[in-house]
């Protein structure tokens, strides 16, 4: 069954840093997310993604994050100057033609801010 | 905040059905019922959605009342590997309006050997 990959599975950054966090959404998709959640608490939801540009954000989805798609296959959130409060499991996520069928989850990137 | 109310949580033997309800009467004429569910800290899974008929796939059943104001998903034979958080929730499935997915806090199901 195809799958969302993300990498890397966990990451650690100083506070400050710029983190990229890397998905490859199923390939005959079109839609593409990213959701994090934060330990303990809801899954949230960040940004949408179609033809090439941000279809939605969410207001977590400020200055401080962008996402890219930078050739045919990866979909890509870059968070700058993290923060100890961006320290949290990062869903990407991917869905066909139609938005109407289910999202396909990847496992998720634990990000950890030191 | 999420649309839907489910119970936080419930229990339920090992090979018997589970039927989780989820309340969501604000919902509009244009907004589908999804299911997800999530085990520990993996990713949400998709399990099925409807608009008003009831919906079954190899994963559950999904019967929506006819007002649609509430649902319930059906695991047939629960597994322990069925124990998860379910997260019922609305959302447009086409044209205008919010893609996006509002998650609540769920039910978290337990299934007891």
């Amino acid at each position: 069954e195809p799958e969302v990959t993300q990498t890397p599975s966990h990451q650690v950054t100083q506070m400050g840093q710029e983190v990229i966090l890397r998905c490859v959404p199923i390939s005959n998709h079109l839609y593409f997310y990213w959701y994090r959640q934060i330990l303990g608490q809801k899954v949230e939801f960040l940004v949408s993604f179609y033809n090439n540009e941000i279809s939605e954000k969410s207001e977590i989805f400020d200055d401080q994050f962008s996402v890219e798609r930078p050739d045919g296959s990866n979909f890509t959130l870059k968070i700058r100057s993290t923060k100890l409060e961006d320290s949290a499991m990062y869903f990407c996520a991917s869905s066909p033609t139609a938005p109407r069928r289910g999202y396909t989850f990847g496992s998720g990137t634990r990000l950890t801010v030191v | 905040d999420a649309k839907t109310t489910q119970p936080p949580s419930m229990d339920c033997a090992e090979g018997r059905a589970a039927n989780l309800p989820c309340n969501h009467s604000t919902i509009s004429g244009n907004e589908y019922v999804y299911w997800y569910r999530q085990i520990h800290s993996q990713g949400p899974q998709y399990i099925i959605h409807g608009l008003k008929n009831n919906e079954t796939n190899e994963m559950a059943s999904l019967i929506i009342t006819e007002d649609r104001k509430s649902s319930t998903l059906i695991l047939p034979h629960a597994t322990l590997r069925d124990t998860a958080v379910y997260y019922c929730i609305v959302r447009v499935g086409s044209g205008a309006g919010s893609y996006q997915l509002t998650f609540g806090k769920g039910t978290k199901l337990s299934v007891i050997p």
